[in-house]
């Protein structure tokens, strides 16, 4: 079976940095995808990990680590517009391969 | 250039009717994927296609729930009859299907939001 945990909820200030993480056990593994989801919009693409490191882009960066079933997603000088929620999405490997199952999402609050 | 285009963006129908959700795929995307959003259950994959074919279905709740994809820029979604269980938003994506060793980005219409009453 396939299973995604993240964080349900999280609260961070403006300017700050914050960290959502993400684990997956999954049959197959074939890259992990971050999303970002405004209330009321479409999931817009953030990031995409294959293998393992830090993947920088701006102010988001996203790590993996395969061994470990383990990603993160960090938020760096936050401003409100971030508020948002957050979905960690993972890619198996097969036949298959665009298929993603997704997380049920981390809505991060950035406050003033 | 336009994204994924989805109709109708907002529908409230009675239980027991048809309901029929549209797509149009970003032109020249070669996957296109069916989702269905809920506080309690998140973004669920219910089918997808490539070139036009359905590849994955496992996703489809039941025989009430049947997607089509006559050609490369439309597909539909269909729940008969609906349920007030259903209710739900409703999100088409595209993506150009790469190589092995690569990956594709899908983009996400702006969802349609079904209440059945």
């Amino acid at each position: 079976g396939q299973n995604i945990d993240q964080p349900t909820e999280m609260t961070a200030t403006e300017g700050a940095i914050v960290q959502i993480n993400c684990t997956y056990q999954t049959s197959g593994f074939n890259g992990l995808f971050w999303y970002q989801q405004h209330a009321g919009e479409a999931p817009t693409f953030l990031s995409y990990n294959v293998l393992d490191g830090l993947e920088e882009k701006g102010r988001f960066s996203s790590f993996l680590s395969r061994s470990k079933g383990y990603s993160y997603l960090l938020l760096k000088e936050l401003q409100m517009k971030d508020s948002a929620s957050y979905l960690c999405a993972v890619r198996s490997k097969g036949g298959a391969t665009n298929k993603l199952i997704f997380g049920t999402g981390t809505l991060l609050a950035v406050q003033p | 250039d336009a994204g994924v285009i989805q109709s109708p963006r907002h529908e409230v129908t009675e239980m027991g009717q048809e309901v029929t959700l549209r797509c149009k795929p970003i032109s020249g995307h070669n996957s296109l994927f069916w989702y269905r959003q809920t506080m309690m259950r998140g973004l669920e994959l219910l089918i997808y296609f490539n070139n036009n074919v359905p590849i994955d279905d496992s996703g489809m709740p039941e025989d009430r729930f049947s997607a089509k994809m006559p050609n490369a820029s439309f597909s539909t979604l269909k729940i008969q009859p609906s349920e007030p269980r259903d209710s739900a938003v409703y999100f088409c994506a595209s993506s150009q299907r790469q190589g092995t060793g690569t990956y594709e980005t899908q983009y996400f219409g702006p969802g349609t939001r079904l209440l059945v009453l």
